[in-house]
């Protein structure tokens, strides 16, 4: 009965590999988000998605591709991983798009060798 | 731009000590204030918001917030810390799109 669930929970992967981290929320919400934290546990919000439409896409390098198949599902694509992108990635959601609580998931430690 | 201060990185406490952690923002229209708590090796949870009505906000475990919005601040609040809460705690801010701002964090050590 897991609200919002990240898979996988660690990631371990070389320099230039492609990946993907894929979120699933089945609170019912409308509106899901990825965020980034760094290793001095520095939050950035990456991007947003309300009902499968991309409304918040924050400054973030083109090799970062997100993918909302449904409203349940945020997916996070990587291409050509660097050694910078080695951060805990968290997925969240919520009802709509004002003034709502967001719901984070467990997160992804992504680390990148 | 918006942005979130939050002026002590780690505090150290000892048990029954009093919490107070500062919370500043800066933006000129209405905001939504929240503080999330993050225990170690866990995913971030909500202590408490503030969306409008009553500035002093009480959330989970004890802990309580007020909102002074002449001071853009919105500091947390506990009397009585356990060891229990050491974690990192995040002051955010949310405005258009729900997009959240949050602060740097500060790591809380609880020593009983």
């Amino acid at each position: 009965d897991t609200a919002v669930s990240q898979t996988p929970k660690y990631l371990v992967t070389q320099m230039g590999n492609d990946k993907s981290i894929k979120c699933e929320q089945n609170l019912g919400h409308d509106t899901m988000y990825w965020y980034k934290q760094d290793s001095k546990k520095f939050l950035k919000i990456m991007f947003s998605y309300n009902n499968k439409e991309l409304i918040i896409n924050e400054t973030v390098p083109n090799r970062f591709s997100p993918k909302s198949p449904d409203k349940a599902h945020l997916n996070l694509h990587i291409n050509s991983l660097e050694l910078g992108d080695s951060a805990v990635y968290f997925c969240a959601s919520s009802r709509g798009t004002s003034q709502e609580t967001q719901y984070f998931g467990p997160g992804t430690r992504l680390l990148v060798l | 731009a918006q942005s979130v201060s939050q002026h002590n990185h780690h505090v150290i406490l000892s048990e029954a000590a009093s919490l107070e952690l500062g919370c500043n923002y800066s933006y000129g229209g209405t905001v939504n204030l929240f503080w999330y708590v993050q225990y170690p090796g866990q995913h971030l949870q909500l202590l408490l918001k503030y969306f409008s009505g009553d500035p002093l906000v009480k959330g989970i475990k004890g802990f309580e917030a007020e909102f002074i919005k002449s001071k853009f601040s919105f500091n947390l609040r506990k009397p009585s810390v356990q060891w229990s809460d050491t974690a990192e705690y995040f002051c955010a801010v949310s405005s258009g799109y729900n997009k959240l701002i949050f602060g740097a964090g500060t790591r809380l050590a609880v020593h009983p």
